[in-house]
């Protein structure tokens, strides 16, 4: 079936070890997004790629960076990461074009930083 | 800043139906209005998309306000396994054609057997 597959999905890293996430997708979708959601919070937009191009939120962390080497897979790396960082990562991918750009969501990478 | 407004929690029991309200006054011509949901301890699925006309799919209907100001979701039929946080959530007015979609708070709804 056709899908997002996110890896993995539980993370437990050190404060201050980088750490990197992974989104593939199987629906050829031409936009990838990245959401961090914090517990009790709704997922807030870090970025978002459409094709190769990069689009960064404004309040997104310097800390956070992402990858696209290709349409299928995209990747979430935070560098630094601190206590705050400690959340689920959604990925999510759509059809820009498509009309009504339905999200198609991952499972989420739950993130722990000890 | 949050595009829509919802309650943060409903409540509903079992087998009746739910209706979950959702205003968006800044609502554009051309933007979708979509709800999602989240079961514990998952990531948000797809339930409901429409533009202006109200829509019907297996697992709810939308209605859409005349001036598109606000919607409901309705669920016909509540079961247990409902019980998750509804989001309503409208494509974003600056994205263009990244067409990137912000999430607001979302409704906590708790169905009871």
């Amino acid at each position: 079936d056709a899908m997002v597959i996110q890896n993995p999905r539980y993370q437990v890293t050190q404060f201050g070890k980088p750490v990197t996430l992974s989104c593939s997708q199987t629906l050829n979708h031409n936009v990838m997004y990245w959401y961090q959601q914090k517990s009790s919070q709704a997922p807030k937009l870090l970025f978002h790629y459409y094709d190769k191009d990069f689009n960064n939120e404004a309040d997104t962390p310097d800390n956070f960076q992402s990858r696209r080497p290709n349409t299928s897979f995209c990747f979430l790396d935070i560098r630094s990461p601190g206590l705050g960082d400690a959340a689920m990562y959604l990925c999510a991918t759509s059809r820009v074009g498509s009309g009504a750009n339905v999200l198609t969501f991952g499972a989420g990478s739950r993130l722990t930083v000890l | 800043d949050a595009k829509t407004t919802q309650p943060n929690s409903m409540e509903s029991n079992e087998e009746e139906p739910v209706h979950l309200p959702c205003n968006h006054s800044t609502i554009s011509g051309t933007d979708y209005i979509h709800w999602y949901r989240q079961l514990p301890s998952q990531g948000p699925e797809y339930v409901i998309h429409g533009l202006t006309s109200n829509v019907n799919n297996r697992m709810a209907s939308l209605a859409i306000a005349e001036d598109r100001k606000s919607s409901t979701l309705i669920l016909h039929r509540a079961t247990l396994r409902d019980a998750a946080v509804y989001y309503c959530i409208l494509r974003d007015v600056g994205s263009g054609n990244t067409g990137k979609l912000i999430f607001g708070q979302g409704t906590t709804l708790q169905v009871k057997p």
